[in-house]
Order: structure tokens, then sequence, then C-alpha cells
């Protein structure tokens, strides 16, 4: 599997989007990138997923370089319940077995 | 449509006792994860489980630890004798078929190991 590398801690002011950047150098073509998140105390949550294309739900963006060596997960108007540790997985395809491999994430604190 | 529940949320037991958590997937679901998360680390990979059947247990210590996914209720992860080393949050996860890589997490049940 691809490894990642995410930056320890991020800061984000309420209000405004936050940028979450991922490197994933070694992705192979088969591989999707998966975001999710866990607030504190609570059980991880999905929030997105992306091959190649930018995706868009209604909580985030997932925008990917061209050449797919890294993604940022985008969430707009970023609020205090958005704080939390976020994790970037690379796995391959969407039907595939594979076991979640979850880092150590990039903190994100959302600061009034 | 109830999302991933777990219980009990808190469960405390003496060193030597055992330990049993309990996951019902969301409804559809039939496949279910347990995972693993120790004060101040990341969330490990335990086992995967379709009903009735272990698929991967990789990450299951050797010992102790046992898991099952009948095919009438929920999923259990016992864990017999427990050490004080036990003490961590136990996250279950599901999945629909054909999408193992989205997963719904429940709450988790945090034991304590006295």
């Amino acid at each position: 599997d691809a490894k990642t590398t995410q930056p320890t801690s991020m800061d984000c002011a309420e209000g405004r989007a936050a940028n979450l950047p991922c490197n994933h150098s070694t992705i192979s073509g088969n591989e999707y990138v998966y975001w999710y998140r866990q607030i504190h105390s609570q059980g991880p949550q999905y929030i997105i997923h992306g091959l190649k294309n930018n995706e868009t739900n209604e909580m985030a963006s997932l925008i990917i370089t061209e050449d797919r060596k890294s993604s940022t997960l985008i969430l707009p108007h970023a609020t205090l319940r958005d704080t939390a540790v976020y994790y970037c997985i690379v796995r391959v395809g969407n039907s595939g077995y594979s076991t979640l491999t979850f880092g150590k994430g990039t903190m994100l604190l959302v600061s009034p | 449509n109830a999302g991933v529940m777990q219980n009990p949320r808190h469960l405390v037991r003496r060193r030597g006792q055992e330990a049993r958590l309990r996951c019902s997937p969301m409804k559809g679901h039939s496949h279910v994860y347990w995972y693993r998360q120790l004060p101040e680390e990341g969330l490990k990979f335990m086992v995967y489980l379709q009903k009735e059947n272990i698929i991967d247990e990789s990450g299951m210590p050797k010992e102790r630890f046992s898991a099952e996914f009948p095919k009438e209720g929920p999923s259990i992860l016992r864990i017999q004798q427990v050490v004080r080393g036990d003490s961590a949050a136990y996250f279950c996860a599901s999945s629909p078929i054909g999408q193992q890589n989205i997963q719904y997490f429940g709450a988790g049940t945090r034991l304590s190991v006295l």
C-alpha cells in the first residue's frame, strides 16, 4: 500500500476554509484516496474518497493532483465541531478487500 | 437507519475476568471490523469478519482474544483473562458488500481493567 505523509497539526479560524494536505507519492493506479476523521472520544467517521477526479460531498471537497502524488481535503467553512484528527488513507479499489490502516493523521484545531 | 451499535459503552473488569464486547452492524451490512485504540495511540486493525466467517485476523493477539459474527445476532469480541494492558477503546465498524473501504464506526466500548 502507498504510504501517506500528513502534517502533525494544523490550525484554522472558525468560518475559514481548512485545507489539509496529504502526500502519497508512491500511489499506484488502482489505489483510491480515502479521508476519515476522529473527533475526540468518538469513533472514526468516513468523509470522502476519490481516484483521480476531484470530489465533493456535503462534508468536504477532495482535490487530487493530476499526477496523483498528493491530495488536499477542504472543509469550506470550518466550525468548532470540525476539530478532530484527520486521516488520509490510500487503499486498493473500492470493492476489493483491504484493511484500513490509520496512521497518525493531522490534528486540526478550529478556533473561534 | 440506525448506525453501528456497540455495547456496553463502558466496561470495567478486574484482572483475570472475561470481557465481552458486542457490535450490531448497520442494517444491510454484512462485513464487520474490530479496531483497538490504546490510550494516546492510533487505531489498530484487529479482525475482519463476515457472517459466520473470519476473513482476516492478522491484527488479533494470538492468545486470549477471539471474535465471532454468528448468522443471527451481533458480532462479539471476547477477551479472556484480561490484563491491564487490554485497557483501551475498542471500535467496531461495518460496511456494505462491495464497499469494504467505506466503513461506518460505532461509538466504541471503553474497557478499563483494574
